[in-house]
């Protein structure tokens, strides 16, 4: 059974950092490209990026209004997927979704897997 | 970016009725556009993907087609299940974008 598993939310301030992790079973971590998407209170869903597997370097993509301030890693040996958030604003409060991508190709590049979501609030 | 529009953004439906929800996407994007479903407090469930690929699992009733810019998603019979949200997303190029969202409740 493929479960994911998101930790790391929580209060911050305006200005600070947050590392959210997601932890992954079921299903073979490291042939999988890996997505994070979140979801503002009430709001819609927001993709807010991607990283490709070792076959692919690793390489990421990402959302405009995370660029520069967000990096998303991974470590294939503990199956765990990775969100590094810096300079955080009221605008970032919002569950965090960590997903699995169905494939590499275009036509499997959505989410066919979602975590429960954690919750990051951005307050002071 | 692909902007993608759905509507209605709400509908009120009874169970038994068919249901149309539509998303447009700002440019074409072949056929390579994913259906979620989401209820209060969990997460987002994938219901179709390539536009008219039913996910495993998901009950016949779903149906999706579509190529380009405008595509479909219907319920042919309204269980009380499906009361939900649902959103469209499209895979076909970064940023991977998603609707706006269309939330079906009991009439």
């Amino acid at each position: 059974e493929v479960q994911l598993v998101e930790s790391g939310g929580g209060l911050v301030q305006p200005g600070g950092s947050l590392r959210l992790s997601c932890a992954t079973s079921g299903f073979t971590f490291s042939d999988h490209y890996m997505d994070w998407v979140r979801q503002a209170p009430g709001k819609g869903l927001e993709w807010v990026g991607r990283t490709r597997n070792r076959a692919n370097s690793y390489t990421t993509e990402y959302a405009a209004s995370a660029k520069g301030r967000f990096t998303i890693s991974r470590d294939d040996s503990r199956n765990s997927l990775y969100l590094q958030m810096n300079s955080l604003n009221t605008e970032d409060t919002a569950v965090y979704y960590c997903t699995r991508v169905r494939s590499s190709s275009w036509s499997g590049s959505f989410s066919d897997y979602w975590g429960q979501g954690t919750l990051v609030t951005v307050s002071s | 970016d692909i902007q993608l529009t759905q509507s209605p953004s709400f509908l009120s439906a009874s169970i038994g009725d068919r249901v149309t929800i539509t998303c447009r996407a700002s440019q074409g994007i072949s056929n390579y556009l994913a259906w979620y479903q989401q209820k209060p407090g969990k997460a987002p469930k994938l219901l179709m993907y390539v536009a008219a690929t039913l996910q495993s699992g998901v009950p016949s009733r779903f149906s999706g087609s579509g190529s380009g810019t405008e595509f479909t998603l219907t319920i042919s019979s309204l269980q009380p299940e499906d009361f939900a949200t649902y959103y469209c997303q499209q895979h076909n190029s970064y940023p991977l974008t998603f609707g706006g969202g269309t939330k079906v409740e009991i009439k």
